[in-house]
C-alpha cells in the first residue's frame, strides 16, 4: 500500500461525458501528480499540483482540468469523453520542497489508479 | 521536449540469468533518472534511482548505470527470479521539475523457472 489513494478504481461511461477522478495523497505529501497510462502512448505526465497551486503541465488536453484542495486531496476532470481517452490515470504524491528549485525531490508514490473505459 | 527511448521492449530470460534494459534521453538537462516496476494490473513502483553525480548505483541485485556524455542509462538485474517478471519503465527529469517524468516506452521482463 503505498499510502495514495484513488477512487473510483472502474469507471466506464459513454463519450461526450464527464467524469471526475479523486485522489488523496499520503500523508504529509504536499505535491500531486496525474499520468495517463494508454497501450499507445505509454505513461505521460499531465499535470502537478503543490500545496493548491499549479506547478507544472504536461501532455494535458483542454477538455481535461484538475484541482488540489486545501485538505491536499486532488481531483481530475475529464469532459466531453472521447473514446481514446480509454486508460488508466494515476495518481502519484511525493514530498518536494517549495520551489522545487533546491533538489529536495523525494520518492514518487503511485495510487493504485482509475481505470476509465468510455464506450 | 525530453524523449525516453527504452529497449528492448520485451526481454526474456532463463531464472538466474542477468537482464539488462537500456535507456537513452534526449535533454542533456535532465538530471534525474529512476526506474519503475509494475506488475500485471499494479501500480508502478520506484525501484532504483540515479541521479547525474554519479555513474552507477547498487541495491542487492539491481544496479544502475548512467553515461551522461553518451545521455544513456541502463538497469542492470542479476541472478533474476521468477518475481522479476513484470514490466520494467526508466525515466527522466530535470531535477527542478520534481517529478514530472517522461518516461521510456516500457519492457516486459519474463523470467522462465
Amino acid at each position: 500500500d503505498s499510502g495514495v489513494t484513488q477512487t473510483p478504481k472502474h469507471l466506464i461511461t459513454a463519450t461526450g461525458q464527464r467524469v471526475t477522478l479523486r485522489c488523496s495523497p499520503r500523508s504529509g505529501d504536499l505535491s500531486v501528480y496525474w499520468y495517463q497510462q494508454s497501450l499507445d502512448q505509454g505513461l505521460q505526465f499531465l499535470i502537478q499540483y503543490y500545496n493548491g497551486e499549479e506547478r507544472a503541465k504536461g501532455n494535458i488536453l483542454e477538455r481535461f482540468s484538475a484541482q488540489q484542495f486545501p485538505d491536499l486531496h486532488s481531483e481530475l476532470n475529464l469532459s466531453s469523453l472521447e473514446l481514446g481517452d480509454s486508460a488508466l490515470y494515476f495518481c502519484a504524491s511525493s514530498v518536494e520542497s517549495k520551489s522545487g528549485t533546491s533538489g529536495v525531490v523525494g520518492e514518487l508514490f503511485f495510487g493504485e489508479g482509475s481505470r476509465l473505459t468510455v464506450l | 521536449g525530453e524523449n525516453v527511448e527504452q529497449h528492448p521492449s520485451t526481454l526474456s530470460v532463463q531464472e538466474g540469468d542477468s537482464a539488462v534494459i537500456k535507456c537513452t534521453y534526449s535533454d542533456s538537462a535532465s538530471n534525474y533518472f529512476p526506474w519503475y516496476k509494475q506488475e500485471l494490473g499494479k501500480r508502478p513502483q520506484l525501484i532504483i534511482d540515479i541521479r547525474s553525480n554519479v555513474g552507477e548505483k547498487k541495491d542487492q541485485r539491481i544496479a544502475v548505470t548512467l553515461n551522461k556524455t553518451a545521455k544513456h542509462f541502463s538497469l542492470h538485474i542479476t541472478e533474476t527470479q521468477p518475481e522479476d517478471s513484470a514490466v520494467y519503465f526508466c525515466a527522466a527529469s530535470i531535477n527542478n521539475a520534481g517529478n514530472m517524468l517522461t518516461f521510456g516506452g516500457g519492457t516486459r521482463l519474463m523470467v522462465k523457472p
